[in-house]
């Protein structure tokens, strides 16, 4: 079975600085697909990112980017110039080309100070 | 236009009750899903229907039973409810092969 570890409980930035946060996941598979999702105080659930297992450029959404190094079966989420709107739990999530299912990390936490 | 749409959004019920929770999507995903998010906020995985059919059905209590009278619509009925009951319940729609899940605004249910 898959599993999507984010060791990172908390995180904070700087509101305008850049900050990463970790994702890895074990997978014996060759394709998937790795997502990233925002959740705010609200408690919706945003997609923020995804990414193709088969693609080798990351993918890049505005300010939100990914590192996604496949050999490492690593998965992580750079947001630049920091806003106080991103401030949120984040969740990695992973899935399968034929499964239906999302494999969620254990999410992130991020403060974004002022 | 509310694309994930479910309800009610807060649920607070005492022990023993049965209840509810509706889903509807109106995106034109042939599949559906129910997630528990716990205390910790994790996220979990109960159930999936493609196209009315069960797909999903991980080890969740048979008090919980899932129900999709059509592909836009997964309601989740909960008999004899239980204090380790509360939690946030997700409903989410996609196409099966690989597209991102939409995810509802949550259902908070306590039990008092």
């Amino acid at each position: 079975a898959q599993t999507v570890t984010q060791s990172q409980p908390e995180m904070s930035v700087q509101e305008a600085e850049t900050v990463t946060l970790s994702c890895t996941y074990d997978t014996s598979e060759s394709d998937y697909y790795l997502f990233w999702y925002k959740q705010p105080p609200s408690r919706q659930m945003i997609l923020v990112i995804r990414q193709e297992a088969y693609k080798q450029q990351n993918a890049t959404e505005n300010r939100f980017s990914v590192n996604f190094q496949k050999a490492a079966k690593s998965f992580s989420l750079k947001i630049s110039d920091s806003q106080l709107g991103d401030a949120a739990m984040y969740f990695c999530a992973y899935r399968s080309p034929e499964g239906a299912r999302l494999t969620f990390g254990e999410g992130t936490q991020l403060t974004v100070n002022p | 236009d509310t694309a994930v749409s479910q309800t009610p959004k807060y649920l607070v019920t005492q022990m023993g009750n049965d209840k509810s929770i509706k889903c509807e999507q109106n995106l034109g995903h042939d599949t559906m899903y129910w997630y528990k998010q716990d205390s910790k906020k994790f996220l979990k995985i109960m159930f999936s229907y493609n196209n009315k059919e069960l797909i999903i059905n991980e080890t969740v209590p048979n008090r919980f039973s899932p129900k999709s009278p059509d592909k836009a619509h997964l309601n989740l009925h909960i008999n004899s409810l239980e204090l380790g009951d509360s939690a946030v319940y997700f409903c989410a729609s996609s196409h099966l092969r690989g597209q991102p899940q939409h995810f509802g605004d949550g259902t908070r249910l306590s039990i008092l």
